[in-house]
């Protein structure tokens, strides 16, 4: 089945610890992103790609660092310089690059818990 | 810059009563408008989309939107509720100059009742 594969889908952070959330796709899609929700907030934007070995910063990304070695994965490290880490983190991808028409596909999240 | 207002946070209504989610939008461009569903601890699900053809989308599940330039406007619409369509739903505008990122409403969380 194409799609957008994220894992873990729970995720438990002592303070301190920096944690990897991993997503995939294999949809060959060219664009992929993260993003943030926390309750009565929407979606923020944390890091997108537009293309392998190149990324941009989104509206949120103090605290966070990624990678896109491969078209297929975009790897998000939440460090310990994220002060409230705790939130619902999701991943997409789109087909084209930034066209406004393009819809992005989401995967099923990664719920991050700092104990 | 891009901006998306979802007028209400909660809606109520009743299994078989129609449905209005209210959604205003702000774009220096002419935009292209999204509507997304995401159930409970799931990802999103793409609903509609309106990109400058046709004014009146339909989409999945019996769900339609209106674009309305001069309101700046793109509100949800269905006939009929169904206990299935609770669920929190979300505007998305995208458009611009260069590369284009969603911009996301705060959400709306659709209430049936019996």
């Amino acid at each position: 089945d194409g799609g957008i594969t994220q894992s873990p889908k729970y995720l438990f952070r002592k303070e301190g610890q920096n944690v990897t959330l991993s997503c995939e796709q294999n949809l060959n899609h060219d664009a992929m992103y993260w993003y943030r929700q926390d309750p009565g907030q929407g979606l923020r934007l944390i890091y997108y790609s537009q293309i392998v070995n190149d990324f941009q910063k989104g509206d949120i990304a103090e605290g966070y660092s990624v990678s896109r070695e491969k078209k297929e994965s975009f790897p998000l490290t939440v460090t310990s310089a994220q002060k409230n880490p705790t939130a619902f983190y999701l991943c997409a991808s789109s087909i084209d690059r930034g066209q406004k028409n393009t819809e992005a596909f989401f995967g099923q999240g990664t719920r991050l818990t700092v104990v | 810059a891009q901006s998306v207002t979802q007028l209400d946070s909660h809606v109520s209504v009743s299994e078989g009563t129609p449905v209005l989610l209210r959604c205003n939008y702000s774009s220096s461009y002419s935009p292209s408008l999204f509507w997304y569903v995401q159930h409970p601890n799931k990802g999103l699900q793409l609903l509609l989309k309106y990109t400058s053809a046709a004014t009146l989308v339909k989409g999945i599940n019996g769900f339609e939107a209106e674009f309305k330039k001069s309101e700046t406007s793109f509100h949800l619409t269905k006939p009929s509720a169904h206990m299935s369509d609770a669920a929190e739903y979300f505007c998305v505008v995208s458009g611009g100059s260069g590369y284009s990122t969603l911009t996301f409403g705060k959400g709306t969380m659709l209430l049936v009742s019996p």
